[in-house]
């Protein structure tokens, strides 16, 4: 069966430190990943995704991620944090070979950045 | 472009009443997907139409409720009769299949059923 896992329901980070939100992901044959933000009362923003070719992919306000084949992961990452990246982050995933349009999304992570 | 478009943005009713929500997708995208998010639940995938044919019904709670695409640019879903446990902010996605298969969301209605 098709799956994504966010293992974090929570992250907190200081304002300026690198942050870091984890997804792993399990789909037969080669996956398409996606990540998005979604603010308070907002509806869920794309940010990136990768499809294929380079393994770090760049997104929008600073975001990238990194696709790891042998570790089935596609952990979000930013440099530097900041307190307006505060948001819920969800994770979704189709596989190449699956039927369908649908994507799979995981449970989300809340991501807490003080000041 | 004005991106997906929901309405309406709230709505309250009260137990037993119809309820519609509406939505009209992005020009030229080709897929429809119908979420309802909850604390409890989190976002769950109701149903989703290609080309204005529902694929996939499977996570439609029950028959009280039923979801129509009678064109490219419009699709309702509906709930007859209500119960307080459809409360839920539901949103609309609309995509390209067989592209890259991002989905963009509309900003989503907020039903409260008393």
């Amino acid at each position: 069966a098709q799956s994504v896992a966010q293992p974090e329901d929570q992250v907190n980070v200081a304002e300026g430190n690198p942050l870091t939100v984890k997804c792993t992901y399990s789909v037969s044959g080669n996956p398409y990943l996606f990540w998005y933000v979604q603010y308070p009362n907002r509806g869920l923003q794309f940010l990136l995704k990768y499809i294929t070719g380079d393994n770090l992919v760049k997104g929008s306000y600073g975001f990238e991620a990194e696709f790891n084949k042998s570790q089935t992961s596609f952990h979000l990452k930013k440099p530097s944090a900041l307190v307006s990246d505060s948001a819920l982050y969800f994770c979704a995933v189709r596989g190449v070979n699956q039927a369908g349009t649908a994507l799979i999304f995981g449970k989300g992570t809340t991501l807490s950045v003080s000041s | 472009d004005a991106g997906v478009i929901q309405s309406p943005r709230h709505e309250v009713t009260e137990m037993g009443q119809e309820v519609t929500l509406r939505c009209k997708p992005i020009s030229g995208h080709n897929s429809l997907f119908w979420y309802r998010q909850t604390m409890m639940r989190g976002l769950e995938l109701l149903i989703y139409f290609n080309n204005n044919v529902p694929i996939d019904d499977s996570g439609m709670p029950e028959d009280r409720f039923s979801a129509k695409m009678p064109n490219a640019s419009f699709s309702t879903l509906k709930i007859q009769p209500s119960e307080p446990r459809d409360s839920a902010v539901y949103f609309c996605a609309s995509g390209v299949a067989g592209l890259s298969y991002e989905q963009y969301f509309g900003p989503g209605t907020r039903l409260t059923v008393t």
